[in-house]
């Protein structure tokens, strides 16, 4: 089982709200990664992060933002919720020089 | 050119049966190719993994099949078993990149019957 913890796991919330989703992981990987998941469907590369201080935007166009101010801290944030959030969000991690990705548990995330 | 496509979409097996998962790829630059398996309520894990250098790679019943000329691979099952029962993602990816990133197939949801 991969150390790397995401809060909440679930959450609704109304539009207009600002959440941050939590991203922890404590096995010191430098690369960390925002994927955004629809049901039954692939995972989007939305964020990801070389290391501390470092981000970058993925794949797929979104409205969130991330900060890597510890290394082992990834946290993504929406100014304002709006049901087109609706998703889950799956944080994972890498150690540099190496392929795997760990993943977290995900937060499903349901704007009103 | 950064796609991956996965078919089929959901697959029924009876347990013993021998699912298989097929993906195919645009970019020829990608040389890593991990499969994934997600269970409900819990991040995609690691499963098995191959390189364009070896046309088949084998983990205990699970088997990757590679054809680089297609630009395709397969994810095989042997002896399927109810605990198997998960949604299975190929991706694809470059070796030991600095970005890591992974672009992912869209996913087959796996059913074995007892």
């Amino acid at each position: 089982e991969a150390d790397i913890y995401q809060t909440p796991r679930y959450l609704v919330i109304g539009t207009g709200k600002k959440i941050t989703l939590e991203c922890s992981q404590t096995m010191g990987h430098d690369k960390m990664y925002w994927y955004q998941q629809d049901p039954g469907m692939e995972l989007h590369l939305i964020h990801y992060s070389y290391g501390v201080n470092s981000t970058e935007k993925g794949d797929l166009s979104s409205e969130s933002t991330v900060s890597r101010i510890r290394t082992e801290h990834f946290p993504l944030t929406l100014e304002s919720a709006r049901p087109s959030h609706t998703s889950q969000y799956l944080c994972a991690s890498r150690l540099a020089g190496a392929n795997e990705q760990y993943f977290g548990p995900g937060t499903r995330l349901t704007v009103t | 050119q950064q796609q991956v496509k996965q078919s089929p979409q959901s697959l029924i097996v009876q347990k013993g049966g021998i699912p298989i998962i097929n993906c195919a790829y645009e970019n020829t630059a990608f040389d890593y190719f991990p499969w994934y398996q997600q269970f409900p309520g819990k991040g995609p894990a690691l499963l098995i993994a191959i390189r364009p250098d070896v046309s088949e790679k084998k983990e205990g019943r699970f088997t990757i099949s590679f054809n680089k000329s297609a630009k395709q691979f397969s994810l095989h099952i042997m002896d399927s078993q109810p605990g198997d029962s998960a949604t299975y993602f190929c991706a694809a990816s470059k070796w030991l990149s600095n970005t890591g990133k992974l672009i992912f197939g869209q996913g087959t949801t796996l059913q074995v019957k007892p």
